[in-house]
């Protein structure tokens, strides 16, 4: 069955530094998706992507955020200049329609120190 | 704004015991629903979804029934078994007005023997 993947599972990074996160998404679908869960709280949208660009950000995808399709299987995001508080648990999904069902990376764990 | 509210955890029940978590959603739109699962160290993996008022989406012995009177999604089991044991999120996609989900808080369960 298709899945979704992500690298690193882990990974850690001092405050300043950038980091990016990688997803291969489900490879027949168009939409994608970052999520992310700081310990013990609900889960947060921050970005969906179609059509090489960006078609929706919440208010926590600010500046320091970017998402890049780099090329046909790969799937981006890139935190500029790490801060404490984006210590949490990333998560990549996509999906083969605008409104559908989303699939899921098993996600990454950023922990800036 | 669009948000769904789940029933505090954790859930603490014996094996083949009835399982309800509630939910329930605020919606500008008319959303879609779903129940998504997260067992300890992976990822979010979709359970099970409705699109429309009165649809019962169900899976692996979960049910929940979409009910637009009452702005309501709630997941039941009749018989819960230990391998149950997770963190249950209710979530939403406003099809009129976006593409993201919204989730609640999640609801741990953890079934005992």
């Amino acid at each position: 069955e298709p899945e979704v993947t992500q690298t690193p599972s882990h990974q850690v990074t001092q405050m300043g530094q950038e980091v990016i996160l990688r997803c291969v998404p489900i490879s027949n679908h168009l939409y994608f998706y970052w999520y992310r869960q700081i310990l013990g709280q609900k889960v947060e949208f921050l970005v969906s992507f179609y059509n090489n660009e960006i078609s929706e950000k919440s208010e926590i995808f600010d500046d320091q955020f970017s998402v890049e399709r780099p090329d046909g299987s790969n799937f981006t995001l890139k935190i500029r200049s790490t801060k404490l508080e984006d210590s949490a648990m990333y998560f990549c999904a996509s999906s083969d329609r605008r409104v559908s069902e989303q699939y899921f990376g098993p996600g990454t764990r950023l922990t800036v120190t | 704004g669009d948000s769904v509210t789940q029933m505090e955890g954790p859930v603490t029940l014996s094996e083949e015991a009835f399982l309800t978590i509630n939910c329930t959603y605020t919606a500008t739109g008319y959303p879609s629903l779903f129940w998504y699962v997260q067992y300890p160290g992976e990822g979010l993996q979709l359970l099970l979804k409705a699109t429309k008022a009165d649809d019962k989406g169900s899976n692996k012995g979960f049910e929940a029934t979409y009910r637009k009177e009452t702005t309501s999604f709630h997941l039941e089991k009749g018989s819960v078994q230990v391998s149950d044991s997770a963190v249950y999120f209710c979530a939403l996609i406003d099809t009129g007005t976006a593409s993201k989900l919204t989730f609640g808080t999640g609801t741990r369960l953890q079934v005992t023997l």
